[in-house]
Formats: structure tokens, sequence, C-alpha cells
């Protein structure tokens, strides 16, 4: 199956500074890309949708200024946790869609554990 | 109402034994079905799309009742390595957007 890597694995910060966190898709071109996150004992839930060459979509109650996205090329994408909080300590999982089709399979990163002391 | 729901569980099985997983769905418009299995502070893998007319790959068989907006998961002849957390997943709407329900955990044990 598609390989999706994601770039750090685990990240320990300090409350205030910004965290970036890479998505990248290593043997297809992902026009879509989606970022999710997981607190403990809890569902995956999705932040925001991400399509080359144009702005993130972000779900209700996400707020953009905060998590900051790029998808700068077909194999990349970017999430920035700006001014980090305790409570932003989570699982922040990427994957990766050839396209918007329904039938296409979303491939899955390794995830990042964030932790912000 | 959560727009996934399932059983938590734990659901404690010795090997070789069947098991079931149920999870219901909110959104009428779902039109994709999935599901997938988590390790403990991994990321989802999917196990297998849910059509319609009933899958099967293996020991799993999966099952799609849009009446009733049901999906269930059945695995037989347990094994150790089972153990994991498995999830139920739709889209939304008629959307590629997923949404996940918090999974139920399966303990197989020898």
């Amino acid at each position: 199956g598609a390989v999706v890597s994601q770039h750090p694995s685990r990240v320990i910060c300090k409350s205030g500074t910004s965290v970036k966190i890479e998505c990248r898709s290593l043997d297809f071109q992902a026009t879509t890309m989606f970022w999710y996150r997981q607190f403990p004992k809890q569902s995956l839930m999705l932040m925001a949708t991400s399509n080359e060459g144009s702005k993130a979509t972000y779900e209700q109650g996400v707020e953009k200024d905060k998590f900051l996205i790029n998808h700068a090329s077909l194999t990349l994408s970017t999430l920035t946790v700006t001014s980090a909080h305790p409570e932003d300590s989570s699982f922040y999982i990427c994957s990766a869609a050839t396209s918007g089709a329904l039938t296409d399979t979303q491939y899955f990163g390794p995830g990042t554990r964030l932790t912000v002391l | 109402r959560k727009e996934v729901e399932q059983d938590p569980g734990p659901f404690n099985v010795p090997e070789g034994a069947t098991v079931a997983f149920n999870c219901t769905y909110s959104n009428s418009a779902s039109q994709s079905f999935f599901w997938y299995r988590q390790d403990c502070r991994k990321e989802p893998k999917l196990l297998m799309s849910v059509y319609s007319s009933g899958n099967e790959d293996g020991r799993f068989t999966a099952q799609l009742n849009r009446a009733s907006q049901y999906i269930s998961l059945l695995i037989r002849d347990s094994k150790l390595s089972d153990s994991a957390t498995y999830l139920c997943v739709v889209n939304r709407d008629n959307t590629d957007k997923l949404i996940f329900g918090t999974g139920t955990r399966l303990q197989v044990f020898p």
C-alpha cells in the first residue's frame, strides 16, 4: 500500500512555542491531505482538509490562525501549531488521498505525539 | 447524539473465539463505510471497506444495514494478534471527510 510519513514522531515543547509537523506521501501524489487530532481514549477528530495549492478547509471549532496548514506540493503538507499550550497536547495524524473521490482510500501517517509543558 | 457510536468494550475473548462488534451512525447521507484497526499509540490502519451486500476477508466479515444505519464486524477464530481497538468509520454526507467512532477494544488471551 501507499506510504505516508510524518515528522517528527514525537515532540516536547514549552508553552508558547510553535511546532511544525510535516506529512509526506512517499510514493504517490496526494491531491488531498487531512489532519486529525486524537486525545486519549477519544476518537480521531478531523481538524482540516487541505488541497494542494489552495487554502485549507477547517472543521467547526478549529482555529485556522492557531493551526496553520500549508499544502505546497503534491507530496507535502505541514501543520504548524502556533503558540502551543498544554491543552494542545495530543496525537496529530495526517492522511493522504490521491483525489477527493469518495472511493479514494486515505493512507494514514504514523502520527506525531505532541506534549506541551 | 454522536455521529458514530460504538460499544467501547473491552471485549476479552480466548484465542479461537468468534467475536462481533456493532456500530451505528446517525447520518443517512453517508455513502462509504469502513472498519479500521488501531494499535496502542499507533495510527489507524484500514481493515476493510464495508459494502451493502456484506463482504468477507478471511476471518473478517462486515455487514451493513442502511435502513437501520448499522454496521457490524465479525471476527472468527480470534488470534492474539487481533488484540487492538476497532474503529467504525463513515464518511460525512457525500464528502470524502471521515468520521471515526471511539472504537471497540478487543483483547484476545491465550
